[in-house]
């Protein structure tokens, strides 16, 4: 069955470093992707998407391509900031319902 | 945005009881409400989709005897957890889309953090 895989956590980080969260996924047909966040105390916002290879999804300093040949989703940014501190997740996504198949979720913790 | 609220935020009861926890969309209406579950560690899981006036659809695995849900209008939905125990102890997310969202377009509530003691 489909499914999504991330690296796991906690990442720590200090403020203005580089950072990737890795994703790959399983799926049997071409779904869309998504990053979504989870800051403390928050429900989960969805922070950028792409919904067909070589895609880019960007928002807030954050990017991730869509990449069919490899399978995977990655969250990048290139200088990370203590209010990025929270939970990430990838999540895939057929469109039709609305049905989210999530990864396990990343922690990311930047220290000033 | 959307906002989505969940109550309570935090629920202890014993074992064998029932524990209800409501999902609200506070400014839009949902036509479709999702239920998730996440462990610690974990990724969040699909238990049901529910969609205003009709009756859930559950994932495999998921009781629908034990985790009731109930949609009822276009702004609230309901997850109770019957005869309650331990290894329900959990992390418990709803999430709301709206009639004319796009599908990736779902709202989640903060949460409800349930323990069975």
């Amino acid at each position: 069955g489909d499914s999504v895989t991330q690296m796991e956590g906690p990442v720590t980080l200090s403020e203005e470093a580089c950072l990737t969260i890795n994703c790959t996924y399983t799926a049997t047909g071409y779904p869309s992707l998504f990053w979504y966040v989870q800051y403390p105390g928050e429900g989960l916002q969805l922070l950028l998407k792409a919904t067909k290879a070589d895609d880019k999804g960007s928002n807030k300093g954050f990017e991730a391509t869509y990449r069919k040949e490899t399978t995977s989703f990655h969250l990048e940014k290139g200088s990370v900031q203590v209010s990025d501190s929270a939970v990430y997740f990838c999540a895939l996504s057929y469109n039709q319902g609305g049905k989210l198949i999530f990864g396990q979720g990343t922690e990311l913790s930047v220290k000033p | 945005g959307a906002v989505v609220s969940q109550h309570p935020s935090r629920v202890i009861c014993k074992s064998g009881t029932s524990v209800k926890i409501e999902c609200r969309s506070l400014d839009f209406q949902a036509t479709t409400m999702f239920w998730y579950r996440q462990f610690p560690k974990k990724s969040l899981m699909l238990m049901a989709t529910s969609n205003e006036g009709s009756k859930a659809t559950y994932e495999q695995g998921v009781e629908k005897d034990k985790f009731l849900i109930n949609h009822a209008s276009l702004t609230l939905s309901t997850l109770t957890v019957t005869s309650a125990h331990p290894e329900d102890s959990s992390f418990y997310i709803c999430s709301a889309r709206g009639l004319l969202a796009e599908p990736d377009e779902q709202y989640f509530g903060p949460g409800t953090r349930l323990t069975v003691t």
